[in-house]
């Protein structure tokens, strides 16, 4: 089945370690997102990416770090410079060609 | 810059009820417009989509219209069920060379039998 696929689902980590968010697709989509959802503030986008080995800043850039060394695979690194990193993460993808987005199922970061 | 407005929640109707959640954008050109629908603790669904001013967007007996006239795009469904408590958030994508999806802030729908 084609889809798109985070890990883990829930993820614990200390104050000060930095930490890696996987996001997988095999759907050939060419654009990937990252967002950050906290409660009642919807969904904030942190970095998106249009094709391999490039990427671009969102609007809460800051803290976090990405990496797009395949179409298949766009990792997020929260930093310890993020300081407040417990959140819901949400990774989608899109085709080039489409408007519509299909999202991973996400992941839980606590810092504790 | 493009942004999307929707109504607070939480909305509490009884189970058969009519549903309305407003969402209003904010666009220098012409976007895309969505409604997903987040149930708990799971990622993004797309509900329906419309791509330009006066199309109808359906799924699942929800409806929505994209009015450029009054830049709105309000999610409806006629009886509502318990299966559709969940988050439903309205968004937009801009047709420009980033092609990103801008989000509202979600509405939290609770249907009671």
């Amino acid at each position: 089945d084609g889809g798109i696929t985070q890990s883990p689902k829930y993820l614990f980590r200390k104050e000060g370690q930095n930490v890696t968010l996987s996001c997988e697709q095999n759907l050939n989509h060419d654009a990937m997102y990252w967002y950050r959802q906290d409660p009642g503030q919807g969904l904030r986008l942190i970095y998106y990416s249009q094709i391999v080995n490039d990427f671009q800043k969102g609007d809460i850039a800051e803290g976090y770090s990405v990496s797009r060394e395949k179409k298949e695979s766009f990792p997020l690194t929260v930093t310890s410079a993020q300081k407040n990193p417990t959140a819901f993460y949400l990774c989608a993808s899109r085709h080039q060609e489409s408007t519509e987005a299909f999202f991973g199922q996400g992941t839980r970061l606590t810092v504790v | 810059g493009d942004s999307v407005t929707q109504m607070e929640g939480p909305v509490t109707l009884s189970e058969e009820a009519f549903l309305t959640i407003n969402c209003t954008y904010t666009a220098t050109g012409y976007p895309s417009l969505f409604w997903y629908v987040q149930y708990p603790g799971e990622g993004l669904q797309l509900l329906l989509k419309a791509t330009k001013a006066d199309d109808k967007g359906s799924n699942k007996g929800f409806e929505a219209t994209y009015r450029k006239e009054t830049t709105s795009f309000h999610l409806e469904k006629g009886s509502v069920q318990v299966s559709d408590s969940a988050v439903y958030f309205c968004a937009l994508s801009d047709r420009g060379a980033t092609n990103k999806l801008i989000f509202g802030t979600g509405t939290l729908l609770a249907v009671q039998p």
